[in-house]
């Protein structure tokens, strides 16, 4: 089976703008989380996706949005970039929410 | 907030050494989990153990679990180059609504293995 794949992989944007990113998680699975890596505040979870259903979200502000398709692909959105927001994100499937987690290689955001 | 907290964070240790590294957590825990990370790439899925187990194996990797001091412990044996990564451990939490999908990981102990 293909893995988690993440797209764009890497990504540079200004203060104010928003960004969209992508996940397709490995087939079969019906779970995408999403995770925030920063090298002051580690991983941190965004927001969990099931069935396109939103059923979980983490301490992060409004500006964090996402939405996952018919198909399982869920995307993350962030508007109103703040230099804050550059970090490594990372988006992970499973076929149950609380078993193994199959992470992508991540989207590298800078906000410059 | 981090529910698991690795120790050491950093691990220096020759090619066929044993590395061991801890980690605590503070809540009652459905599984915990173990992932390695080369230079800010993606997880790769090393080991699961479950609340009811006490131990696991999985080729050089041996895991244990004691939920009674809420600690859990990974042992390489034989360490290779190829070992050198970040090691993660995150704890999935007893089902509720506010768990799901939801791994709350350590800060992580760096080991680098020298050839």
């Amino acid at each position: 089976k293909a893995g988690v794949t993440q797209t764009p992989r890497y990504l540079i944007k200004t203060r104010g703008q928003q960004v969209t990113l992508s996940c397709s998680p490995i087939s079969g699975h019906r779970s995408v989380s999403w995770y925030q890596q920063t090298p002051g505040q580690g991983l941190q979870f965004l927001f969990e996706y099931f069935s396109e259903t939103q059923r979980n979200k983490g301490n992060f502000p409004g500006r964090f949005s996402g939405r996952q398709f018919s198909n399982s692909r869920s995307e993350m959105n962030v508007s109103t970039l703040e230099l804050g927001d550059s970090a490594l994100y990372l988006c992970a499937s499973s076929l149950l929410a609380e078993e193994t987690q199959y992470f992508g290689p991540g989207t590298r955001l800078l906000v410059l | 907030s981090q529910q698991g907290e690795e120790d050491p964070q950093a691990l220096s240790i020759q090619e066929g050494e044993n590395a061991t590294m801890n980690c605590s957590y503070k809540t009652s825990i459905n599984n915990l989990q173990w992932y390695r990370q080369n230079s800010g790439r993606g997880l790769v899925h090393l080991i699961l153990i479950r609340s009811n187990e006490r131990e696991k194996h999985s080729g050089r990797l041996r895991v244990t679990l004691d939920t009674s001091k809420k600690s859990s412990s990974l042992l390489i044996t034989a360490s290779r180059a190829a070992d050198t990564a970040s090691y993660f451990c995150a704890t999935a939490r007893v089902l509720t609504t506010d768990s799901w999908g939801k791994l709350q990981f350590g800060a992580g102990t760096q080991v680098v293995v020298t050839p």
